[in-house]
């Protein structure tokens, strides 16, 4: 039973516009999300993390949205570049540090120019 | 730059060898490590929580025998996978966290089992 979802394997989106990576997670004491930005061989880099006393947290071109009753959290990207082009993965736990991740598939971003 | 270094990238061995995989926190201390692990187009899946000091916390279905953790000091924590067979190939990342912060992950070992 997967607790974390990202139901859309792939996304393509073309330079300049906006990029929405969503997740939709199932566990209601999760209470800290986050984004992860991975390339081939190497590990997942943190993006962005929001906590659920929040409904959104913004960081540069970054911006993450919590709507706590939907469970389901989005990414927003804007503008994309192709340098955005990467595996997304959504995760969450029930805090910050130093408590296991749970995470989504992955959504594969490709940003065209 | 890397806070958190992880030791081989890849190692490709004949069945029932034993590998050893490293994952030290650069920046930090920490206390807790974990380890996960990813197969083809699959999620990473925890494995274990690794304590300085103590024994790790396996997940269910992970056997503690067969993948053997130390964490000997804050930097660095170990995985042993012991007799490792052609099902262990696969995808193994550590990660470091601290309270109110983020986990950062290595690089991650692709493990091949011929």
């Amino acid at each position: 039973d997967q607790q974390v979802k990202q139901n859309s394997p792939s996304l393509s989106v073309q330079e300049g516009r906006i990029s929405i990576l969503n997740c939709d997670y199932t566990n209601s004491m999760f209470d800290y999300f986050l984004w992860y930005k991975k390339y081939p061989a190497e590990g997942p880099t943190f993006l962005i993390s929001i906590s659920s006393i929040k409904d959104k947290n913004e960081d540069g071109r970054f911006t993450v949205f919590l709507n706590k009753s939907a469970k389901h959290l989005s990414l927003h990207i804007v503008p994309s570049q192709p340098g955005d082009s990467a595996v997304y993965f959504c995760a969450a736990s029930y805090n910050s540090g130093n408590t296991p991740l749970v995470f989504g598939k992955g959504t594969r971003l490709s940003v065209i120019a | 730059g890397a806070v958190v270094s992880q030791h081989p990238s890849r190692v490709i061995c004949k069945s029932g060898t034993s590998v050893k995989i490293e994952c030290r926190s650069l920046d930090f201390q920490a206390t807790t490590m974990f380890w996960y692990r990813q197969f083809p187009k699959q999620s990473l899946m925890l494995m274990a929580t690794s304590n300085e000091g103590s024994k790790a916390t396996y997940e269910q279905g992970v056997e503690k025998d067969k993948f053997l953790i130390n964490h000997a000091s804050l930097t660095l924590s170990t995985l042993t996978v012991t007799s490792a067979h052609p099902e262990d190939s696969s995808f193994y990342i550590c990660s470091a966290g601290r309270q109110g912060e983020p986990q950062h992950f290595g690089d991650g070992t692709r493990l091949s089992i011929l």
